[in-house]
């Protein structure tokens, strides 16, 4: 089955560490995104990618880091330099590169706990 | 600032209801607008996405519509069940920059 797979799906961090959040996708899609969920707002986007090895800021990058070396993947880093990192992170893809004019599809989503 | 809003934040009614979830935005100058379905700690599922130069879609007991002029789209849901309790979120991709603007959801719960 086609679909987007993100891991892990629970992910507890310590003050100071880095940790990276896993996305896949197998939509043979161009384009990927994350968004950071936070309760009782909008779904904000942290970065995006049109293309592979080519990505670019979301309104929220401070304190996140992105890689897109292969198509399937968009791996995501919070950094200690994120001050305020629990949330719900969602990635996403759409067909087609240049602009985000697809339909979106996303995956489960990777809960963030700062201990 | 472009924004889109969904007003309420939250709905409840008894299950056989037919309903409407609203969801305004500010900028009439779009390019789509997607409904979503969220499920308590799920990703979304893309119910309907409407393009610019359509008025409506419709998908099984969902209706979607779009009205540019008026800055606001609704999404219809006929006999609902209680299946279909979740957060329902809509987005809208601007013409000026492409960008995905997002509502932060209604929630729907339909009562047995």
């Amino acid at each position: 089955d086609g679909g987007i797979t993100q891991s892990p799906k629970y992910l507890f961090r310590k003050e100071g560490q880095n940790v990276t959040l896993s996305c896949e996708q197998n939509l043979n899609h161009d384009a990927m995104y994350w968004y950071r969920q936070d309760p009782g707002q909008g779904l904000r986007l942290i970065y995006y990618s049109q293309i592979v090895n080519d990505f670019q800021k979301g309104d929220i990058a401070e304190g996140y880091s992105v890689s897109r070396e292969k198509k399937e993947s968009f791996p995501l880093t919070v950094t200690s330099a994120q001050k305020n990192p629990t949330a719900f992170y969602l990635c996403a893809s759409s067909i087609g590169q240049g602009t985000p004019l697809g339909e979106q599809f996303f995956g489960p989503g990777t809960r963030l706990t700062v201990l | 600032k472009q924004e889109v809003t969904q007003i309420p934040a939250a709905l409840s009614v008894p299950e056989g209801e037919n309903l409407v979830l609203n969801c305004s935005f500010t900028d009439s100058a779009i390019y789509n607008l997607q409904w979503f379905r969220q499920d308590p700690g799920k990703g979304l599922t893309s119910l309907l996405l409407i393009q610019s130069s359509q008025r409506e879609q419709t998908s099984g007991r969902l209706n979607a519509s779009l009205d540019k002029s008026s800055g606001r789209s609704t999404l219809y849901i006929a006999a609902s069940q209680p299946g279909d309790s979740a957060t329902y979120l809509c987005a809208a991709v601007m013409d000026s920059n492409y960008q995905l603007i997002w509502g932060a959801g209604t929630k729907l719960i339909i009562k047995p």
